[in-house]
């Protein structure tokens, strides 16, 4: 079956440290892939954008690479700080057009002070 | 600018009865969406619409109407609600780039 991967265990981390998540993904070749930040209570928000044939994208602290081959999508967090804290969502479009996003679960990132 | 907004974001049903969750968005998206999101299973689209007048079904559409008779507005109709609808509902639009833009959250409970 098609689906996305996010690790469901919570990620815990120091403060200053660069967190890591990972969003896995089968039988979908999206032309691009998403990653948003969802805080307890409320709605998802959009963060980056990396379409198929872009490896690195970054903005302020946040990078996220793409592996076509791998099916892979890393999410760091540099410099984390505890205002980073909250759960981190990877979403992709399986077809053409982008109508059906898809969402990971979702992995729950703690930045410790 | 408020985005997208969603009303009521809260609401207790019984089972069998039928509510409306309004969606309006003022950044001139054509396209809209609903998703559901339940502890564990992350978002799941249940509508979505392309423009107005044009609506398809998403991952979990049974048990949910929709209509997009303008640009703004996308409400979602549960006709007769069960407690497996219990759920907090989510809605989106999405601008050219591809993003989506949520609202908080409609969170219904079915008794």
């Amino acid at each position: 079956s098609q689906k996305i991967e996010q690790n469901s265990e919570a990620l815990n981390i120091q403060e200053g440290k660069t967190a890591t998540l990972t969003c896995n993904y089968t039988n979908y070749s999206p032309a691009y892939l998403q990653w948003y930040r969802q805080d307890p209570g409320r709605g998802p928000v959009f963060l980056l954008l990396i379409r198929e044939n872009e490896k690195e994208k970054r903005k302020e602290r946040l990078k996220v690479t793409f592996d076509t081959t791998l099916k892979q999508s890393l999410f760091h967090i540099t410099a984390s700080q505890p205002a980073d804290s909250a759960t981190y969502l990877c979403a992709l479009d399986p077809g053409a057009g982008g109508f059906k996003t898809i969402f990971g679960a979702g992995t729950r990132l703690f930045v410790k002070a | 600018n408020a985005g997208v907004t969603q009303t009521p974001k809260f609401q207790v049903l019984k089972t069998g009865q039928s509510m409306t969750l309004q969606c309006a968005q003022d950044m001139n998206h054509e396209y809209m969406s609903w998703y559901r999101q339940d502890p564990g299973m992350g978002l799941r689209l249940i509508h979505y619409s392309v423009g107005a007048g044009i609506t398809d079904q998403g991952e979990v559409p049974n048990g949910y109407n929709v209509s997009r008779s303008t640009t703004e507005d996308f409400p979602l109709r549960l006709l007769l609600a069960a407690p497996s609808q219990t759920s907090v509902y989510f809605c989106a639009s999405r601008n050219r780039h591809g993003e989506l833009f949520f609202g908080e959250g409609s969170r219904l409970t079915v008794l």
